[in-house]
């Protein structure tokens, strides 16, 4: 079984300033796939960024990073220079990508509110 | 625009008034699922198909069925709605077996009185 653990309820941050959202994940799949979903207050779910397990390289997509660390099963994603419309719950999702028909595993969300 | 529809947005009804939700996607994918959004708890998956007439459970099955009768549609279907399914619904697609994102829909706020 897969397990998505976020330990940051919520967080504040100031505008400009760089956020880390800690993510970290239990599974016994060789082959899977880390993704990190922005949910704002308006409730759609954004897909920012993913990380495949056999990736050798952090994935980055614009202001987005994903600090993939495989031996300590983290998947921390990095938000710079922060801005007020990155306030939103933010979803740490992992997935089977090896042939299983599992869906995706979510964490229960960490809640970023950036301040002017 | 590739995208997957869900119908309604916002539902209000009353215990043991059976109910669907219907979800379409245009982009031909294999895999469908059904995610339910509670506070506190993420988002954690109801049923899930991996290709027409394939249906699965996922977590938190009880209460609800699917069907997959065609490709691109995947209702979700209550029978016997119960305040404790009142939540936030989330239709999503993606290519089966794969690392790509699952495309989510709308979302559809569901209360049960």
């Amino acid at each position: 079984a897969q397990k998505i653990t976020q330990t940051q309820p919520g967080m504040f941050v100031q505008e400009k300033e760089a956020v880390t959202l800690d993510c970290t994940y239990d599974t016994s799949d060789q082959s899977y796939g880390l993704f990190w979903y922005k949910q704002p207050s308006s409730g759609e779910m954004i897909f920012l960024i993913y990380q495949g397990s056999y990736d050798e390289q952090n994935a980055t997509e614009g202001r987005y990073s994903l600090n993939f660390q495989k031996a300590r099963k983290s998947a921390n994603l990095v938000i710079s220079a922060s801005q007020l419309g990155d306030s939103a719950m933010y979803f740490c999702a992992m997935r089977d990508t090896g042939g299983g028909a599992d869906g995706l595993t979510f964490g229960k969300g960490t809640h970023l509110i950036i301040q002017p | 625009e590739a995208q997957v529809t869900q119908n309604p947005r916002y539902l209000i009804t009353v215990t043991g008034k059976k109910l669907t939700v219907t979800c379409s996607q245009n982009m031909n994918h294999e895999y469908m699922s059904w995610y339910r959004q509670d506070p506190g708890l993420g988002l954690r998956q109801i049923y899930y198909s991996m290709n027409v007439e394939v249906t699965d459970k996922g977590d938190v099955p009880e209460g609800y069925k699917v069907s997959r009768k065609e490709k691109r549609n995947f209702p979700l279907i209550l029978e016997s709605p119960s305040p404790n399914q009142t939540s936030l619904y989330f239709c999503a697609s993606s290519l089966r077996d794969s690392g790509d994102e699952q495309f989510f829909g709308p979302g559809t706020r569901l209360t049960v009185l």
